[in-house]
């Protein structure tokens, strides 16, 4: 079984407005982390927000929110007021544990395309 | 600013021709990474330093090889490139704190490797 799951291989929006890309997940750990990051055709990863399993708030970076619903195991990526740049890939990824150099497990990635 | 390196950003090597590609970092992290990106998929971790602790993932093939001879800088080495390791090779850093849960990781640009 996939341990992330991106279901949207792509997603279309226009400027100025919401979005939301979909995640879910599966691990049996009690202690992991979930991560989002967006890959432009540069093909830089670019680290965008973190939410840890004991975290009791939805994390939030500027217009990027994540809705972290525990109990389903789904971490949606919310970006608000989309911009042209927004455009790119975007991965889903989580870590199991606590201990160094434990390998992010990616989904296969949702394309975000913004047009004005 | 303080950031992660990739050179070059653009390898082309020839079939079986030994190349090596460089990161390296100014954040001060304790753990280096290296992970391989096929077009269209998820990166893969191929290996990470934990200080001077190399730690192989199990299906990493022999001919991929890493050093890392101080804390900022990370070397990949691949003794004799097939056409099947033409890639995007991203190097993450990131920095583990006992006690804390966080360990996000921070990608470089990455190095297109081409094989003819």
């Amino acid at each position: 079984a996939q341990k992330i799951t991106q279901t949207q291989p792509g997603m279309f929006v226009q400027e100025k407005e919401a979005v939301t890309l979909d995640c879910t997940y599966d691990t049996s750990d009690q202690s992991y982390g979930l991560f989002w990051y967006k890959q432009p055709s540069s093909g830089e990863m670019i680290f965008l927000i973190y939410q840890g399993s004991y975290d009791e708030q939805n994390a939030t970076e500027g217009r990027y929110s994540l809705n972290f619903q525990k109990a389903r195991k789904s971490a949606n990526l919310v970006i608000s007021a989309s911009q042209l740049g927004d455009s790119a890939m975007y991965f889903c990824a989580m870590r199991e544990g606590n201990q160094a150099g434990t390998a992010l497990i990616f989904g296969k990635g949702t394309t975000l395309s913004v047009s004005s | 600013d303080a950031m992660v390196i990739q050179n070059p950003r653009y390898q082309v090597t020839q079939f079986g021709k030994p190349v090596t590609l460089s990161c390296s970092q100014t954040l001060n992290h304790n753990v280096m990474y290296w992970y391989q990106q096929k077009s269209s998929q998820a990166p893969k971790l191929l290996f990470h330093y934990y200080d001077k602790d190399f730690n192989n993932e199990a299906d990493t093939p022999d001919n991929f090889q890493s050093r890392r001879p101080n804390t900022s800088f990370c070397f990949l080495d691949i003794r004799s490139p097939g056409l099947g390791d033409a890639a995007m090779y991203l190097c993450a850093t990131s920095r583990l704190w006992v006690g804390r849960s966080t360990d996000t990781q921070y990608f470089g640009p990455g190095t297109r490797l081409t094989v003819l």
